[in-house]
């Protein structure tokens, strides 16, 4: 059973960075995208990006393009996502999630079948 | 791709029936996908390919659509399914788009 378990919750100064982290267990890392979508407090849900681990090169929404990055070690089969120039409307839980199918099964990406249980970063003053 | 779901809520009585739209900016074939989220939890995949049930989940919901316009059903409301629920496009990226979000409360 795959589980993906997430780093604590943080509490950042406006102007920090972040770097969240996010643990797989129980399935193959290395060819599953992980992307990180975050959730602003009563808002829904936004993708920030993703990372094909084996390759290591990740695609961003331009809107965080240039302030997050987001990349993968399979050797512990860890994803991080840092977000860098935080401010408070940054304040929001951070969620990773893996795709349901791997790259070069043919069968299209980012459909995301597992989560992580969310970190909570909150940005203040 | 701009991802339009209507209503923002929806008040249904447990046991009839409820129905989620979900509309695409462009067409997005059929790569629509629909998440469940309950309060403190993370998303849960409900369907994807717009009408196939992620595994495990109960026959009683249902997905219909292609192009830009979709539906989710649930056909018969238990206390459990009331949630928020999402759409989201994965034909074109980056990046990958969500609705708003419907929120599903008893009636």
């Amino acid at each position: 059973q795959v589980q993906l378990v997430q780093s604590a919750a943080e509490v950042k100064k406006p102007g920090s960075s972040v770097k969240v982290s996010c643990k797989a267990s129980g399935g193959t890392f290395s060819r599953y995208t992980i992307s990180w979508v975050r959730q602003a407090p009563g808002q829904g849900l936004e993708w920030m990006g993703g990372v094909i681990p084996s390759f290591g090169t990740a695609n961003y929404a331009q809107k965080f393009q240039g302030r997050v990055t987001i990349t993968a070690d399979e050797s512990t089969s860890i994803a991080y996502m840092e977000l860098s120039s935080l401010r408070s409307e940054d304040t929001a839980v951070y969620y990773c999630a893996r795709d349901q199918n791997y790259y070069g099964s043919g069968s299209y990406l980012y459909i995301f079948d597992y989560w992580g249980q969310g970190t909570l970063v909150t940005v203040s003053s | 791709i701009v991802m339009t779901q209507s209503p923002a809520t929806l008040s249904v009585s447990p046991g009839e029936r409820a129905t989620l739209s979900c509309r695409a900016s462009q067409t997005v074939n059929n790569n629509l996908a629909w998440y469940q989220q309950k309060p403190g939890q993370a998303p849960r995949l409900l369907i994807y390919g717009a009408s196939t049930r992620a595994t495990g989940i109960p026959a009683r919901f249902s997905g219909s659509g292609s192009g830009t316009e979709f539906t989710l059903t649930i056909s018969s409301l238990q206390s459990e399914d009331f949630a928020v629920y999402y759409c989201q496009q994965y034909n074109n990226w980056p990046p990958i788009t969500f609705g708003q979000g419907t929120r599903l409360d008893i009636k």
